[in-house]
């Protein structure tokens, strides 16, 4: 069965470096989702992008942050200067369809900022 | 704002017995749509069931099913016959027509199986 995946699984980072996240959705899927858990707490909704710009945004996904399909395969999520405070797990999902159908998960990247 | 609550952060059961996750929910929208996800240890997380708002049937799969009680704004998931597998992280998820395609998520309840 079709998997997203995403690279690294960890990533250990240096506060105010940037650092960018890289997920491969699934082939067909149009909608692609960036979510993010820091420890102890839900997880949150960062970002959708449906062809080729974003469609919806929280408020945790400011100008720090920034997204992007640069090939048609891979969907990045890129944090410009990091922040002690972005250390969580980031995961990509992918869907085929819009509102309301189930939204595949990738295993995640677990961010460490320093 | 919509919220979603699972009052339960662990949970055990003997194999082969039933159990049942809780979740509530919040919000003054009449279309949504409600999930659970599942996330095994070190993987990532599969959708277990979903229910559609509007549908006052209750969804099953399975093993699995939910006691979705709209007015009470309740979503809870029930595993019967209980299997070693099923030890996991469940999350109850939520999404709205007026927040499109965004996920709430609950803080999640760690079920463990015990043989």
């Amino acid at each position: 069965e079709p998997e997203v995946t995403q690279t690294p699984s960890h990533q250990v980072t240096q506060m105010g470096q940037e650092v960018i996240l890289r997920c491969v959705p699934i082939s067909n899927h149009l909608y692609f989702y960036w979510y993010r858990q820091i420890l102890g707490q839900k997880v949150e909704f960062l970002v959708s992008f449906y062809n080729n710009e974003i469609s919806e945004k929280s408020e945790i996904f400011d100008d720090q942050f920034s997204v992007e399909r640069p090939d048609g395969s891979n969907f990045t999520l890129k944090i410009r200067s990091t922040k002690l405070e972005d250390s969580a797990m980031y995961f990509c999902a992918s869907s085929e369809r819009d509102y309301g159908y189930e939204q595949y998960f990738g295993p995640g990247t677990r961010l460490t900022v320093t | 704002a919509q919220t979603v609550t699972q009052s339960q952060p662990e949970m055990s059961v003997q194999e082969a017995e039933t159990v049942t996750l809780s979740c509530t929910y919040d919000t003054s929208e009449s279309n949504y749509y409600l999930f659970w996800y599942k996330q095994p240890p070190s993987r990532q997380m599969i959708l277990v069931i979903r229910q559609e708002a509007y549908k006052q049937q209750n969804a099953t799969e399975n093993r699995f099913s939910v006691n979705f009680q709209k007015a009470a704004k309740s979503f809870s998931l029930k595993i019967s016959d209980s299997q070693l597998g099923d030890t996991a992280m469940y999350f109850c998820a939520f999404v709205a027509s007026n927040t499109g395609n965004q996920f709430y998520f609950g803080t999640g309840t760690s079920l463990t199986v015990i043989p």
